[in-house]
């Protein structure tokens, strides 16, 4: 049983597209996050969500939407794509510190 | 603000050779503090952790780590290495609180030799 699971796995498109990413998890946790690893395996968090509201934006352009419909599922919308957002997406949730993290999904934007 | 260096951005081994990742964070209170492995294409799979209580932790695949208060660090340990611990390792520190996130460190490249 997956714990954190996202789709796709692999999201390739043009610039100026819109895409979504969506998270599930099935730990119960309340905690949902994104993050963000560049080319460089450098990881930062964008967002991060407790019971479906929004506690943390790190400063992530608005051209990022996080949604969460319910406490099991974080999503991630991107408008416009630039070549800057090629990158591995992590969707988490944590629960008491704990944080376990999904997949990945890498995103080539070309 | 919450920090985590890794000084060393790659380290090789021999298989067999004992392993220690260094890292050192920033942070004003009892950190929460944490060692991520990533092999190649795979997602954040966690080592271990420090909360608090025993300061020296032992994970899984047979590694350990040890807080240091008084050097603000959390040194990755593991005895002897196997060629399959070959990945990127993150050391990470937490907050703690509703709004809590995962500050990570740049990594270390592990290869190791046969």
């Amino acid at each position: 049983d997956t714990a954190v699971s996202q789709t796709p796995k692999y999201l390739v498109t043009q610039m100026g597209n819109d895409k979504s990413i969506k998270c599930e998890q099935n730990l119960g946790h309340d905690t949902m996050y994104w993050y963000k690893q560049d080319s460089k395996k450098f990881l930062k968090i964008m967002f991060s969500y407790n019971n479906k509201e929004l506690i943390i934006n790190e400063t992530v352009p608005n051209r990022f939407s996080p949604k969460s419909p319910d406490k099991a599922h974080l999503n991630l919308h991107i408008n416009s794509l630039e070549l800057g957002d090629s990158a591995v997406y992590f969707c988490a949730s944590s629960q008491r510190g704990d944080e376990y993290f999904g997949p990945g999904t890498r995103l080539t934007v070309t | 603000a919450q920090s985590v260096t890794q000084p060393d951005i790659h380290i090789t081994v021999s298989e067999g050779a004992s392993l220690e990742l260094r890292c050192n964070y920033s942070y004003g209170a009892t950190p929460y503090l944490f060692w991520y492995v990533q092999s190649p294409g795979q997602g954040l799979q966690l080592l271990l952790k420090y909360f608090s209580g025993d300061t020296l932790v032992q994970g899984i695949k047979g590694f350990e780590a040890e807080f240091k208060r008084s050097q603000s660090s959390f040194n990755l340990r593991k005895p002897s290495v196997h060629w399959s611990d070959a990945a990127e390792y993150f050391c990470a520190v937490t907050n703690t609180g509703t709004a809590s996130k995962l500050t990570f460190g740049t990594g270390t490249r592990l290869q190791v030799t046969l």
